[in-house]
């Protein structure tokens, strides 16, 4: 199958400063990825989809403002957590589809983030 | 809103032993996808059923999608200690449209 590659697979911060995570198709060219957050014994909750050269579409409830998603190439796109607090310290997983049938996407290996 | 009903949440059983996992919704989805995660790494694709009344198998899974594609079922025969994760399914609204996932199902297999 296809690769996403996720960086980085863990991270602490402290409260109030921002994290990056970068989430990377490896061996093909992704026009759409997908953020996903997931809380513990849960599962996934789409937060946001990325489009490559256009702005991302954010699920409701979900602040753009605080997370910040940009995808500025075919293979690269990042996930910004700004003004972190603990409360957003969760599993952050996301994923690309290989042809335009965007149902069958595959997975990066998740971010852990701690917010201290 | 489209929901996708896992069942059961949690399974612990014997090497093995055979068991089945169900995913149900109200609703029609163009395609259904069964996904297997492992604590702290992403879903894994396993498999992807596109016409009603499919059946796929993959070694000792076999999964099913409902004649009405509204549900579908993953099939283990002769459970093994690897294949212990958290089974997700997840169905599409449209070719074009996201993913909707279900709660899943901790799998545990004993030796």
């Amino acid at each position: 199958g296809a690769v996403v590659s996720q960086h980085p697979s863990r991270v602490i911060c402290k409260s109030g400063t921002s994290v990056k995570i970068e989430c990377r198709s490896l061996d093909f060219q992704a026009t759409t990825m997908f953020w996903y957050r997931q809380f513990p014994k849960q599962s996934l909750m789409l937060m946001a989809t990325s489009n490559e050269g256009s702005k991302a579409t954010y699920e409701q409830g979900v602040e753009k403002d605080k997370f910040l998603i940009n995808h500025a190439s075919l293979t690269l796109s990042t996930l910004t957590v700004t003004s972190a607090h603990p409360e957003d310290s969760s599993f952050y997983i996301c994923s690309a589809s290989v042809s335009r049938w965007r149902a069958e996407a595959f997975f990066g290996q998740g971010t852990r983030l701690t917010v201290v | 809103t489209q929901l996708l009903e896992q069942s059961p949440q949690f399974l612990s059983i014997q090497e093995g032993e055979n068991l089945t996992v169900y995913c149900n919704s109200s609703s029609v989805f163009s395609s259904l996808q069964w996904y297997r995660q492992e604590p702290g790494e992403g879903p894994v694709l396993l498999v992807t059923v596109v016409t009603g009344g499919e059946v796929k198998k993959l070694k000792r899974l076999t999964f099913q999608f409902g004649d009405a594609r509204k549900d579908s079922s993953l099939h283990i025969t002769a459970a093994q200690p690897g294949d212990t994760g958290l089974y997700l399914c997840a169905g599409a609204e449209g070719s074009q449209g996201n993913l909707i996932f279900g709660k899943g199902t901790k799998l545990s297999v004993k030796p």
